[in-house]
This record gives structure tokens, sequence and C-alpha cells, in this order.
């Protein structure tokens, strides 16, 4: 089993549309989770990270958290075709410097 | 205009060659990172160095090599012993201040095709 599971789509969805993102993860170690958003032949870059269980807001963009759970899930309200790309989830240790990524997965908004 | 380079974008190699691919930061960050990227797998880690002069394998380090001998600088050379090179080849680097959470920012990636 993977520590973090993502599934990688590919997701369409219309213009406008809200989008949910997820990963679960096994490891109860992790502390620190993050979403990376990678472009087409891109390196990936840091969208927003959380701490604890619960939401956190970033714009149209919110992370969840549901530590008892073990699952972590990225919103985006209002989706554009701008936001098509591959969606990485990534799980840090506390005090450590290794990330866990997920396999991302691929969101593909249409006009 | 700080960040992370890599080049070149696209190498191709010959099986049997050795080749190394760049990476260098003007973020004034401690910790360098190179990860393989390829299709459903996510990032796997290859390699990481904290500090100048030391590095610490990664979960696929075989058939790699990297040196870090300046701050700035994180070259990674893939050697004929890696049996299946061809990838996505991305580099990272983070402040390591040891304040939580030591996060990793990427530079653009380069694709390495072998012949």
């Amino acid at each position: 089993q993977k520590e973090v599971e993502q599934d990688p789509g590919p997701l369409s969805v219309p213009e406008g549309a809200i989008v949910s993102l997820n990963c679960t993860y096994s490891n109860s170690a992790f502390q620190y989770f993050m979403w990376y958003r990678q472009y087409s032949r891109k390196g990936p870059e840091l969208l927003m990270y959380t701490y604890s269980s619960g939401n956190k807001e970033d714009g149209r963009f919110t992370a969840q958290v549901d530590k008892s759970s073990k699952y972590i899930s990225l919103f985006i309200r209002d989706s554009q075709p701008s936001d098509s790309a591959t969606y990485l989830c990534a799980i840090l240790t506390g005090g450590g410097n290794k990330l866990t990524f997920g396999t991302g997965t691929q969101l593909k908004v249409e006009l | 205009d700080g960040g992370i380079t890599q080049s070149p974008k696209y190498l191709f190699r010959k099986e049997g060659q050795n080749v190394t691919l760049s990476c260098e930061q003007n973020l004034n960050h401690d910790a360098m990172y190179w990860y393989r990227q390829d299709p459903g797998q996510g990032l796997r880690l290859i390699y990481y160095s904290q500090i100048v002069n030391d590095f610490q394998k990664g979960d696929i380090a075989e058939g790699y090599s990297v040196s870090r001998e300046k701050k700035e600088s994180f070259p990674l050379t893939v050697t004929s012993a890696q049996k299946n090179p061809t990838a996505f080849y991305l580099c990272a680097s983070s402040l390591s201040s040891g304040r939580a959470p030591d996060t990793q920012y990427f530079g653009p990636g380069t694709r390495l095709t072998v012949l």
C-alpha cells in the first residue's frame, strides 16, 4: 500500500464548476499537507499547505484536512480553463523535510 | 529575480553514456533535492542535500550520483548503471531553517530521453 493515494483522473469539468480533489494517507506521523499545481512540462508550484484538521481558504482554493480519516481535499470554486493542470498532494512529517507525494490528479476545465 | 534554474530543458542520451543535469538556485536555501517523475508514479526522491559537502540517498538513488560543492548548485549525474533513465527530472530547494514546515520550491525540470 502506498503511503499516499491519489486518484490520477483525468477529471473533466465545465467552466464554473466546483472541483474536489482528494488524497488519502496511511502514516499518522504526517503533519503538514501541501497541494502543488503542475502545468504540462513544468515544475510543480506550491498552492497552499495546512497543518491541522479543518479548512484553509485562499481565494478560490480551499484545503481541507480530516486527520481522523486520514483524508485531505482541495476544492476549487468557479473553476477556470487556466486551472487545467495536474494537482499533486504532498505530505510532510513534523520537523522533517522528506515530502511524500501522491501520483497527481489531472484536471481539465472545459469552456 | 530569485528562483531555481535547471538546464538543459531537454536532453537526449545514448545508452551507455553518463549525463549531468544542472540545478542552480539563488534563494539562499540550504537544502536541495532531486526528484524523478514518471507517468502514474508521482515524484520520487533520488538524492537530497541539507548542507554543502553533504548529501543523502533518497528512495531511488541507484544509478545516480550527486555533488554539493557550492550552496547554490546541486548537479545530478545519471550514469549508465541507471536501467531506465528516461523521465522528467525535477530539482527543488528549501530553506531548512529548522522551522516547520520546510517548504520545497521546484525548478522547471529537465526531460531526459535515452535513445
